[in-house]
């Protein structure tokens, strides 16, 4: 069955200070990748997305995604994270038959 | 563009009454999605439509649970009778394209069941 693993309940990072977000599906051919972001009390958001092509994803607010395909992961990365960044983030995995299915998340915490 | 329309925000009832969600997908987006987070949680896909047809309803409680979509439109999700496991948020997805797409997300709404 495919599955998606968020191995980081919690992170705690220094305002300025750089990011990675671990994901690693478990899924026998590519599938479709997707970070979405959800801050207190509102809906999911996408920063970024991986259909095919070039393995470096670029997204909004800074952040960017690496596919690995050896590995099977998909970490999310950001240089400098701001205060504003603090927020669960979900990694989301569809298999090419339109099911999205998504980790248990990260939660976020900056430090001043 | 108005996003993704769900109502109510917030729902407090007690274990065994019923309550229903409503959902109005962005214009246009064919394909809609109900997904449940529980707290610390995930969000766990409950059904999904194209259109007014049902997708996929594998994960749905159909002992409790039901979803309609009568006119391809706007959908209500009902629980019937209430457990206090049902205490979550009730998330609705749209997407517009069925392959590629990208899920646009409303805000949810927060159910607590005393």
């Amino acid at each position: 069955a495919q599955s998606v693993t968020q191995p980081d309940i919690h992170i705690t990072v220094s305002e300025g200070a750089s990011l990675e977000l671990r994901c690693n599906y478990s899924y026998g051919a590519t599938p479709y990748l997707f970070w979405y972001v959800q801050s207190p009390g509102q809906g999911l958001q996408l920063l970024l997305k991986y259909f095919s092509g070039d393995t470096l994803v670029q997204g909004i607010k800074g952040f960017e995604a690496e596919f690995k395909r050896s590995q099977s992961s998909f970490n999310l990365r950001k240089p400098s994270v701001h205060w504003s960044d603090a927020a669960e983030y979900f990694c989301a995995v569809a298999p090419r038959d339109d099911k999205i299915i998504f980790g248990k998340g990260t939660r976020l915490h900056i430090l001043p | 563009e108005a996003g993704v329309a769900q109502s109510p925000r917030y729902k407090i009832i007690e274990k065994r009454q019923s309550v229903a969600f409503w959902c109005n997908p962005i214009s246009g987006h064919a394909t809609l999605y109900w997904y449940q987070q529980i707290l610390g949680q995930g969000p766990k896909l409950l059904i999904q439509f194209q259109n007014n047809g049902v997708v996929d309803d594998s994960q749905l409680p159909k002992d409790r649970f039901s979803a309609e979509r009568l006119k391809g439109v706007d959908s209500t999700l009902k629980i019937q009778p209430a457990k206090l496991e049902d205490s979550a948020v009730y998330l609705c997805a749209s997407r517009r394209v069925h392959d590629t797409g990208e899920l646009f997300f409303g805000e949810g709404s927060r159910l607590t069941v005393l």
